[in-house]
């Protein structure tokens, strides 16, 4: 089964950009969450998605937007980009929203914005 | 809101040896999950172990098992025999089991070398 993808891998951007990822989660698998790694902020959650629908929403600003589509597969955007968005952009998939549904986290995209 | 504390940014520990990696989380709920992630160089963030809050009894999987405090609100990771291959940042990370949603309160993770 493959695993959780994202593309791009790795992406270049200037500040006022905008900048789409996208990721597919594990065949199945209906919940997509995004989060984002900085060395300076840690792990920290964007939000969720599931069956199409936002279910939970961290503290970013509204630059940050996703949204979901029918086979499950998930696109976060970010627009008017700012050098602080340089970050390691991950993405994870489970089955469903239960507790014991394991998260599987894709390799993530690492965005730079000079 | 719930906070999760990793304070050994890095560890190291002899190959064959035990490390033990340290989590205090800050909660004000009866009823939540705790994880152990590892992120190798690689990037790729797998899950080690979970724990139920309301299970006493500690998580076990082969080399990996946790000592977890609830009242002291304490969630340590110890490896034994460790190898090579467990080099990696650990993360430490919450769960919720009052809202909806997998979402994932992490802490700022612990960097562990292993010395062959």
């Amino acid at each position: 089964k493959a695993g959780v993808t994202q593309t791009p891998r790795y992406l270049i951007k200037t500040r006022g950009q905008q900048v789409t990822l996208s990721c597919s989660p594990i065949s199945g698998h209906r919940s997509v969450s995004w989060y984002q790694q900085t060395p300076g902020q840690g792990l920290q959650f964007l939000f969720e998605y599931f069956s199409e629908t936002q279910r939970n929403k961290g503290n970013f600003p509204g630059r940050f937007s996703g949204r979901q589509f029918s086979n499950s597969r998930s696109e976060m955007n970010v627009s008017t980009l700012e050098l602080g968005d340089s970050a390691l952009y991950l993405c994870a998939s489970s089955l469903g929203t239960g507790w014991d549904n394991e998260q599987f986290f894709g390799p993530g995209t690492r965005l730079t914005v000079l | 809101a719930q906070t999760v504390t990793q304070s050994q940014p890095e560890m190291s520990v002899q190959e064959a040896e035990t490390v033990t990696l340290s989590c205090t989380y800050d909660t004000s709920e009866s009823d939540y999950y705790l994880f152990w992630y590892k992120q190798p160089p690689s990037r790729q963030m797998i899950l080690v172990i979970r724990q139920e809050a309301y299970k006493q009894q500690n998580a076990t999987e082969n080399r990996f098992s946790v000592n977890f405090q609830k009242a002291a609100k304490s969630f340590s990771l110890k490896i034994s025999d460790s190898q090579l291959g467990d080099a990696a940042m650990y993360f430490c990370a919450y769960r919720s089991a009052m809202s909806k949603g997998n979402k994932l309160v992490f802490g700022a993770g612990t960097i562990l070398r292993v010395k062959s």
